[in-house]
């Protein structure tokens, strides 16, 4: 079973539009992190989240750990072409600091003009 | 500062024969994490290192597959004798000396596709 459940699998939105991201697992996540992945390309480190009730952001991207460190949500606030691809989160289940991360599957996201 | 740096970005290999990667880590970092993305699967974590030494290999496969840290140089994932299940993307992230909890960077990664 997927430690790491993410949803929706993908998303198609039009330009300008918000959506959200979800994270889910059975374990405490000590550590989140969020990536984006290009089609064809490497991750790009988004946000980091530790803390319960932890929320960042940057630009029009907005994270978020619930309190119980379980769930966490990506925001995307009045989407852009260039927000389109993979957005992968990964997560410290051990609590052992410099880990290996798990994965979810990942969502799709395009954005139509 | 470089980022992750991988190489080569896209490898194509015949059944049985050896595949080598490459990874550079940011500078500064000496931790290294491998990770193989197969389609529709998402990233799976294979093995993490420090330098010269092995911390955890156990999501790398008994049989040939082996990675190495060396003091000096890269590191490298070596798959001998390859077979067409090991066509993947393989990532190569690196951290910073353990202190807490520190993000992984990532690199582009190398495409291997078994023939």
């Amino acid at each position: 079973s997927q430690e790491l459940e993410q949803s929706p699998q993908s998303l198609i939105v039009q330009e300008g539009k918000n959506l959200t991201i979800n994270c889910t697992s059975s374990k405490t996540l000590y550590g989140l992190y969020w990536y984006k992945q290009k089609y064809g390309e490497g991750l790009i480190f988004l946000m980091m989240l530790q803390k319960g009730g932890e929320e960042k952001s940057h630009e029009k991207i907005t994270a978020k750990l619930d309190e119980k460190k379980q769930q966490s949500s990506l925001h995307i606030t009045a989407s852009q072409p260039s927000h389109a691809g993979i957005y992968l989160c990964g997560a410290d289940i051990t609590n052992s600091g410099n880990t290996p991360l798990v994965f979810g599957k990942g969502t799709r996201l395009s954005v139509i003009a | 500062n470089a980022g992750v740096m991988q190489n080569p970005r896209h490898l194509v290999r015949r059944r049985g024969q050896e595949a080598r990667l490459r990874c550079s880590p940011m500078k500064g970092h000496s931790h290294v994490y491998w990770y193989r993305q197969l389609p529709e699967e998402g990233l799976k974590f294979m093995v993490y290192l420090q330098k010269e030494n092995i911390i955890d290999e156990s999501g790398m496969p008994k049989e040939r597959f082996s990675a190495e840290f060396p003091k000096e140089g890269p590191s490298i994932l070596r798959i001998q004798q390859v077979v067409r299940g090991d066509s993947a993307a393989y990532f190569c992230a690196s951290s910073p000396l353990a202190g807490g909890r520190e993000t992984q960077y990532f690199g582009p990664g190398t495409r291997l596709l078994v023939l």
